[in-house]
């Protein structure tokens, strides 16, 4: 669900679970999307995007699902490992007619994984 | 390949203070953006920059904020003078090309401002 300020959704898994991230974007212009991974004390790193005209992208361990009916975006992640503990954000791209697009980011989800 | 570089690390200055922040894309990206990062929040775009020119500028606070990118490599970022609210880590990210045409973004450790 939706949250403010410090207070950000979390997930915890054990370790081997599957996780699910999920994310609602505002802007049904977008066309692009990113997922990021964030630890502690670093920049956000890529993990896979998707554009708008496709639904499903797999990557290793990875996929994203994009439903631009409802506007929701979400992140599995296979068999998800104590390594993947971060802060996951989704962005959404919107150009604008331009070729610069702008990223608006989300506010983030805690993932915890137990050893 | 070497990453996005910034400088300094942490920074704690008190109101009214200034301070700039330093950043050194990778080598080869065009596209430099600079972001604010409010603690619990994502990211936010204050300004991109094309090479030396800037793109988009549309959330960047002008009359206290001010960034530059003189040659079309390094930039610095800097406000004068600086408010409480100004405390988070800002983070620069380079691109291939324009974030519209899918390029990936990569970003640095980020700065972590202090405002007391």
């Amino acid at each position: 669900g939706e949250s403010v300020g410090l207070h950000l959704p979390t997930l915890s898994v054990q370790e081997g679970d599957n996780s699910i991230i999920n994310c609602a974007y505002s802007n049904s212009a977008s066309d692009y999307f990113i997922w990021y991974k964030q630890e502690s004390g670093k920049g956000p790193q890529f993990i896979i995007d998707i554009r708008s005209n496709m639904d499903k992208r797999q990557g290793q361990r990875v996929t994203v699902l994009l439903n631009k009916t409802v506007k929701h975006l979400s992140l599995q992640i296979a068999a998800t490992q104590p390594g993947d503990s971060a802060v996951y954000f989704c962005a959404e791209n919107t150009s604008g007619g331009t070729s610069y697009g702008k990223l608006t980011f989300g506010q983030g989800t805690i993932l915890t994984v137990h050893p | 390949e070497a990453g996005v570089a910034q400088s300094p690390r942490y920074k704690i200055i008190e109101k009214r203070q200034s301070v700039a922040f330093w950043c050194n894309p990778i080598s080869g990206h065009a596209t430099l953006y600079w972001y604010q990062q409010i603690l619990g929040q994502g990211p936010k775009l204050l300004i991109q920059f094309q090479n030396n020119g800037v793109v988009d500028d549309s959330q960047l606070p002008k009359d206290r904020f001010s960034a530059e990118r003189l040659k079309g490599v390094d930039s610095t970022l800097k406000i004068q003078p600086a408010k409480l609210e100004d405390s988070a880590v800002y983070l620069c990210a380079s691109s291939w090309a324009g974030g519209g045409t899918g390029y990936e973004q990569y970003f640095g450790p980020g700065t972590r401002l202090t405002v007391t």
